[in-house]
């Protein structure tokens, strides 16, 4: 059963980069049926889109955060990961990585399963 | 790209079915059917419900339905039961090949 696992940073000042990373068990980053997504929630509000990769590196990014975020993949170790940059309290969420399902021919689904999300808190 | 629209909040008692809509444009909900609905409950990672419009992923009780019509999806649970409620968002494959969710729709059960 393919499982996520968020690992990071809980806390993170004001103007520094935020960085997580995924791990992905029970199943290949590398597979070519699907892409690795994160996502994020502030405290009492909806789901945000961050952005997608997939593992040969091609990745989308949400267009209000493109500026200040990177996604890579490493292979070797089956994890992707985020860096956001120039962070503000607008920053604190939980960030959740997620598998989306690839649509041959077209790009990202569905997200599915995802992983249990880790706060981060952008204080000084 | 904007968020899909959805109502703040739907009710029903146990029992009853509800629909909750999300609305979009040409450009995600309407141009494609690649809608996906994800059910949240406090403190929990949301968990997939059903995906390109109408499918309910292995495990998903058939109480759940999804559809479209234009750039309009919807979800209706039926029968009504008390572990239903939950926050619900709906997310969108996008023209440019992005992802996009909507504001999240908080169920009650009464």
């Amino acid at each position: 059963q393919l499982q996520l696992q968020e690992s990071g940073p809980g806390l993170v000042k004001p103007s520094e980069a935020l960085s997580l990373t995924c791990t992905v068990s029970g199943g290949s980053i590398s597979s070519n049926s699907y892409y690795w997504g994160w996502i994020r929630q502030p405290p009492g509000k909806g789901l945000e889109w961050i952005g997608t990769i997939y593992y040969t590196g091609t990745s989308y990014y949400n267009p209000s955060l493109k500026s200040r975020v990177t996604m890579s993949v490493d292979t070797s170790k089956n994890q992707f990961s985020l860096r956001l940059t120039s962070v503000t309290a607008a920053d604190t969420a939980v960030y959740y990585c997620a598998r989306q399902n690839k649509i041959t021919g077209v790009g990202p689904n569905w997200f599915g399963p995802w992983g249990q999300g880790t706060l981060v808190t952008v204080s000084s | 790209q904007s968020a899909l629209t959805q109502p703040a909040s739907v009710s029903g008692s146990p029992g009853q079915s509800i629909t909750i809509s999300c609305t979009g444009t040409s450009s995600d909900v309407g141009g494609y059917n690649y809608v996906s609905w994800y059910q949240q409950h406090p403190g929990k990672a949301p968990k997939l419900m059903i995906y390109d419009v109408s499918n309910r992923p292995s495990g998903v009780s058939n109480r759940f339905s999804g559809s479209k019509s234009g750039n309009t999806a919807s979800l209706t649970i039926s029968g009504l039961q008390a572990e239903d409620e939950a926050d619900y968002y709906c997310s969108s494959y996008t023209s440019t090949k992005n992802s996009v969710f909507g504001g999240g729709t908080k169920l009650t059960v009464l």
